[in-house]
């Protein structure tokens, strides 16, 4: 069955720098673009990046743009978020999710979570 | 504009019907797709393109759109449909994912 586990997250000083990583499975992982979604707590969720399925095209959030990368490693089935100079308002449950759609956005499965907290 | 607008609250009788809605520019171009997200848990799509439905959600979930407008239809609300439900689509250049701020569903 499809599965996305996301681990890398934790406790971490402003500034500082995290990354998160996104094991897929139960699917051909090269057919489909992966993102990245954040929830704060208490509040919505927020679209952060996207990689396409080759790995030939990345978008960003502007809130997140220039210290968020987002990759992959398609030999490992795998989607990478780095964040570096990390803000509290960066503390969130981080999600991946599959993109199913082709013309239009559809996150047909998605990851548990890991939690990201900055706070000094 | 780059931004969809839902409404943040919405309740409905049980066995009644509900629609939530979502609002924005780019809808005039791109399907909506909905999510339900309960307490505790990772979100679960509920409707995608224009009225489809992935395996395993109840046909009491609906889609519709018209317009810059797209509509979620629960009918015949359940106990269980109490969540928080958020659309989504692609803005209108077609490279950023835009959520809705979501609408808390209450089942009374």
């Amino acid at each position: 069955q499809v599965q996305l586990v996301e681990s890398g997250g934790g406790v971490v000083q402003p500034g500082r720098s995290l990354r998160l990583s996104c094991a897929a499975s139960g699917f051909t992982f090269t057919n489909y673009n992966i993102h990245w979604v954040r929830q704060a707590p208490g509040k919505g969720l927020e679209w952060v990046a996207l990689m396409s399925y080759d790995g030939s095209n990345e978008y960003n959030a502007d809130s997140v743009k220039g210290r968020f990368t987002i990759s992959r490693d398609n030999s490992k089935n795998t989607l990478y978020l780095q964040m570096i100079s990390l803000r509290a308002e960066d503390t969130a449950v981080y999600y991946c999710a599959r993109d199913y759609g082709d013309t239009q956005v559809i996150f047909d499965y998605w990851g548990q979570g890991t939690l990201v907290t900055v706070s000094s | 504009s780059s931004e969809l607008t839902q409404d943040p609250a919405v309740s409905v009788a049980l066995g009644q019907t509900v629609r939530i809605k979502c609002q924005g520019d780019s809808l005039r171009t791109y399907y909506a797709s909905w999510y339900q997200q309960k307490p505790g848990q990772a979100p679960v799509l509920v409707i995608y393109g224009e009225d489809s439905r992935p395996s395993g959600i109840p046909d009491r979930f609906s889609g519709s759109s018209s317009g810059n407008t797209a509509s979620l239809t629960i009918t015949g609300a359940q106990a269980e449909d109490e969540a928080d439900y958020y659309c989504n689509a692609w803005d209108s250049s077609g490279n950023h994912v835009l959520f809705g701020g979501g609408t808390k569903l209450t089942v009374l």
